[in-house]
């Protein structure tokens, strides 16, 4: 079946300028995350959206960052005003709901900010 | 934040070599993962460790849930070409936890 897919997957921007980062989370799974991966660190905790609660923001490193999930299913990742130290790459996941479920990792959008 | 210490860094080894990393941590994590990143993919999930002292191998991968439950271990034998990656150990803190705490990362290269 189809995995995690993100668009674009790269994006070049203007600093000041805002950017829009999509995921498809696999089709039934409930759960999405959003990470970020700056290069040769691993990965960086931003959102999380389960079904129809609350999402967990405790990871958004600003308040530029935004992220919505319409439907329990397409998210959108948002940063305004970028600015260069939000180059990286931007990583999507899903899983089904409940405790130990596996996280599948979507290819990422290669975000540079110039 | 909480933070996972992932070493080596980066390993050049002989392709038939044994490989071995490990991560640590000042925090108590109740599942250990270990992922590995080919270049433009996201990170795929290799071995999961759920109690403290588990011990698990999938096929050359061999993996350790520390029994302070603060450190884990993978170890990869006989390496061959298409282990070359990025490995990197992953942390939840706790059952039905989400988030997903991770290492450096540990970049393998191997000479053929």
């Amino acid at each position: 079946g189809a995995g995690v897919s993100q668009s674009p997957s790269n994006k070049v921007t203007e600093k000041g300028k805002d950017v829009e980062l999509r995921c498809d989370p696999i089709s039934g799974h409930t759960a999405l995350y959003w990470y970020r991966q700056s290069l040769g660190q691993g990965l960086e905790f931003l959102i999380y959206f389960q079904g129809n609660s609350a999402p967990d923001k405790s990871g958004l490193p600003s308040d530029r960052f935004s992220a919505e999930r319409t439907g329990g299913s397409v998210s959108t990742l948002t940063i305004q005003r970028t600015q260069q130290e939000d180059s990286a790459v931007y990583l999507c996941a899903s899983s089904l709901a409940g405790p130990n479920n596996e996280q599948f990792f979507g290819p990422g959008t290669r975000l540079t900010v110039l | 934040g909480q933070q996972l210490n992932q070493s080596p860094q980066s390993m050049f080894i002989q392709e038939g070599e044994d490989v071995s990393m490990n991560c640590t941590s000042s925090s108590i994590f109740n599942t250990w993962l270990w992922y590995k990143q080919d270049p433009g993919e996201g990170p795929v999930l290799l071995i999961a460790l759920y109690k403290a002292g588990e011990l698990t191998s999938n096929g050359r991968l061999t993996a350790q849930f520390g029994i302070t439950r603060k450190d884990s271990f993978l170890n990869i034998s006989a390496s061959i070409p298409s282990d070359v990656g990025i490995y990197f150990c992953a942390g939840q803190l706790y059952q039905g936890a989400q988030k997903l705490v991770f290492g450096q990362g540990t970049r393998l290269t191997i000479n053929p």
